[in-house]
């Protein structure tokens, strides 16, 4: 396989569920992101890892907890989320910031998730 | 300061029609600005690139032209074909420390009539 994969590409769950999105890449980066995609809405940076560790935490609330174990691989744990949270949630990769490199984002096809 | 301001919001053109699509920023440090294509049901991906060095870069049927005193850019789609029907996001960040993490606009969700 190679690129971003996310799984699952759809999930529907109560406010009350506890369940994680997970992502994996194949492109020896070591950086990746988690994006909120919301309708008519700019995509929204959550968080990003840079060599396992947490670089950026842009104000995101405590029922979305994030992990990284590797540099390959992202997960994204859901935990008593309001039906607003509803959105396509995006994965991505790239070479790390700090390095003089284009900032190319590689994108998974994301996860659709709804809260009922 | 960190917006980065998109229209229009939805464009429709014929096939063979030139879509420009326009974006605005404040932050005077930005100096990476790329543009994102997404289709239905994919991740968005990368299309063009342009830094402040340059007013216009081109890269096939598409052209960015960037105005650094507006601080201004925008997206040009020459002889556009139903294929290129997406939405498409430009974005912006400081790419020397800062690299992956874009400001991105609200999007264009662009269609091409045959």
């Amino acid at each position: 396989e190679t690129g971003v994969t996310q799984t699952p590409r759809h999930l529907v769950m109560g406010m009350t569920n506890k369940k994680s999105l997970k992502c994996e890449q194949h492109l020896g980066h070591n950086a990746m992101y988690w994006y909120k995609q919301s309708a008519k809405k700019p995509l929204e940076l959550m968080f990003v890892y840079n060599f396992k560790e947490q670089t950026e935490n842009n104000s995101v609330p405590s029922r979305f907890s994030p992990e990284c174990p590797n540099s390959s691989h992202l997960f994204l744990h859901l935990h008593t989320l309001q039906p607003e949270d509803s959105a396509l949630y995006l994965c991505a990769s790239s070479q790390p910031p700090g390095q003089i490199n284009t900032g190319e984002l590689f994108f998974g096809e994301g996860s659709r998730l709804t809260v009922l | 300061q960190q917006q980065v301001k998109q229209s229009p919001q939805s464009l429709i053109v014929q096939k063979g029609g030139i879509p420009i699509i326009n974006c605005a920023y404040e932050n005077t440090a930005f100096d990476y600005f790329p543009w994102y294509q997404q289709f239905p049901g994919k991740g968005p991906a990368l299309l063009i690139a342009i830094r402040p060095d340059v007013s216009e870069k081109k890269e096939g049927r598409f052209t960015i032209s960037f105005n650094k005193s507006a601080k201004q850019f925008s997206l040009h789609i020459m002889d556009s074909q139903p294929g290129d029907s997406a939405t498409y996001f430009c974005a912006a960040s400081r790419s020397y420390n800062q690299g992956g993490k874009l400001i991105f606009g609200q999007g264009t969700e662009l269609s091409v009539k045959p």
